[in-house]
């Protein structure tokens, strides 16, 4: 099992739509889970970071299920500029690497 | 301020050469990553330095790949007997406080 595991997608959406990602990771001992943005042919971009209580940012989501070893990401009110991949980080809890998911990848659609 | 930067951008190279990538993290960030992406992939874990301590090599793919950073300043990734399979971006990035990281922005390495 990956220790990190996303949906690749693609997610196909049409504007105004929203859309939710799920990440898993193995390891309970994980402290820290993020999100990053990837656009294409560019180097990831901190999108948001995920928080036990939850945390809003604009249209943008994020939630942390500690018992079930998932995070979640919602988008809502797409804009064609959200199309890209969506990359889940988790922080190893024994030597603090972070361990990288493959992406989902979400396409907004006119 | 500045941002990491990396050189350079783009390196062609013929198999069986050795090439070195360099990475210059945000001015007193700890913490530098190297990876690797093929194209269409995820990112690839390759050597994570921490301060002075011993740095994770648990990443690289072979020992044809070796990186060096000297305190909490420039880190070089250094490939050498090039193969084909080793063409990818290979990004690198710096963290001040473990956890957001920031990356450059990037070195195409095409190997022939």
């Amino acid at each position: 099992r990956k220790e990190v595991e996303q949906d690749p997608g693609p997610f196909n959406v049409p504007e105004g739509a929203t859309v939710a990602f799920n990440c898993t990771y193995s390891n309970s001992a994980s402290q820290s889970f993020f999100w990053y943005r990837q656009d294409c042919r560019k180097e990831p971009k901190l999108l948001m970071s995920v928080y036990s209580s939850g945390n809003e940012d604009g249209r943008f989501t994020a939630q942390l299920n500690r018992a079930s070893q998932y995070i979640s990401l919602l988008i809502r009110d797409s804009k064609l500029s959200d199309s890209a991949t969506y990359l889940c980080v988790v922080r190893d809890g024994n030597n603090r690497k972070l361990i990288w998911g493959l992406g989902t990848s979400l396409a907004v659609n006119p | 301020g500045a941002g990491v930067s990396q050189s350079p951008s783009n390196k062609v190279t013929e198999k069986g050469k050795d090439v070195e990538l360099r990475c210059d993290p945000i001015s007193g960030h700890t913490a530098l990553y190297w990876y690797r992406q093929r194209l269409g992939q995820g990112l690839e874990f390759l050597i994570y330095f921490q301060g002075n301590s011993a740095p994770d090599k648990s990443g690289l793919p072979s020992d044809r790949f070796s990186a060096e950073r000297t305190g909490e300043s420039v880190s070089t990734l250094t490939i050498q007997r090039t193969q084909q399979e080793d063409s990818a971006v290979y990004l690198c990035a710096s963290t001040e406080n473990e956890d957001t990281q920031y990356f450059g922005p990037g070195t195409r390495l095409t190997v022939l």
